[in-house]
């Protein structure tokens, strides 16, 4: 089946530093790619869909200009946090719909990045 | 806004038997629905999808049913196994609001 990676997939951090992840899709393209957040014991929360050659749309609440992302290729979607701090310590988890497209098709989830801002 | 609703807590089981989880939404009409399996600190698993105009969907000892009326969805895993402990999530989608969210999930644990 097909693959997703993120990496890094843990990142200890000082406050005020950025921070960025990686997110492939190794064998299939996907023109969009979601970003979500999640904390201990809750559920995913999408914070932005990332689009290829386009602006990625953000979810309501979640800072644009403290959430970079950038869809450099139809493989690669990249999520810069900038000036980290503590609250933003989370377990960060990108998808990429199977058939590359549609946010209706099954995703695919990458194994998730754990970041611990210090 | 739409809601969804998961057992919130932990669905306790001994192996063998049938675990049944249930996932409710409100104030939206969703086309889909998908269940993904999440082991802790890792990334979901698709499952199954089942389509609104679907009853019943099986896929080996897992089955997903889809009632439109009840708002409601059910998770079955029969002759349920130790390896089958982890939090099973629901994602009811609705192509008006163009993105897959997910229930809180139940976290399953099958005692030997």
């Amino acid at each position: 089946g097909a693959v997703v990676s993120q990496h890094p997939s843990w990142v200890i951090c000082k406050s005020g530093t950025s921070v960025k992840i990686e997110c492939r899709s190794l064998d299939f393209q996907a023109t969009t790619m979601f970003w979500y957040r999640q904390f201990p014991k809750q559920s995913l929360m999408l914070m932005a869909t990332s689009n290829e050659g386009s602006k990625a749309t953000y979810e309501q609440g979640v800072e644009k200009d403290k959430f970079l992302i950038n869809h450099a290729s139809l493989t690669l979607s990249t999520l810069t946090v900038t000036s980290a701090h503590p609250e933003d310590s989370s377990f960060y988890i990108c998808s990429a719909p199977s058939r590359g497209l549609a946010v209706a098709d099954t995703q695919y989830f990458g194994p998730g990045t754990r970041l611990t801002v210090l | 806004s739409q809601k969804i609703e998961q057992n919130s807590e932990a669905l306790n089981i001994q192996e063998g038997k049938t675990a049944t989880l249930t996932c409710n939404y409100t104030n939206y009409s969703p086309a889909y629905l998908q269940w993904y399996r999440q082991d802790p600190g890792r990334g979901p698993v698709f499952l199954l999808l089942i389509r609104e105009n679907e009853k019943e969907k099986r896929k080996e000892r897992l089955k997903v049913t889809f009632d439109t009326t009840l708002k409601q969805s059910l998770f079955h895993i029969t002759a349920s196994q130790p390896a089958d402990s982890a939090t099973y999530l629901c994602a009811p989608f609705s192509g008006g609001y163009n993105k897959l969210i997910f229930g809180a999930g139940t976290r399953l644990a099958v005692h030997p």
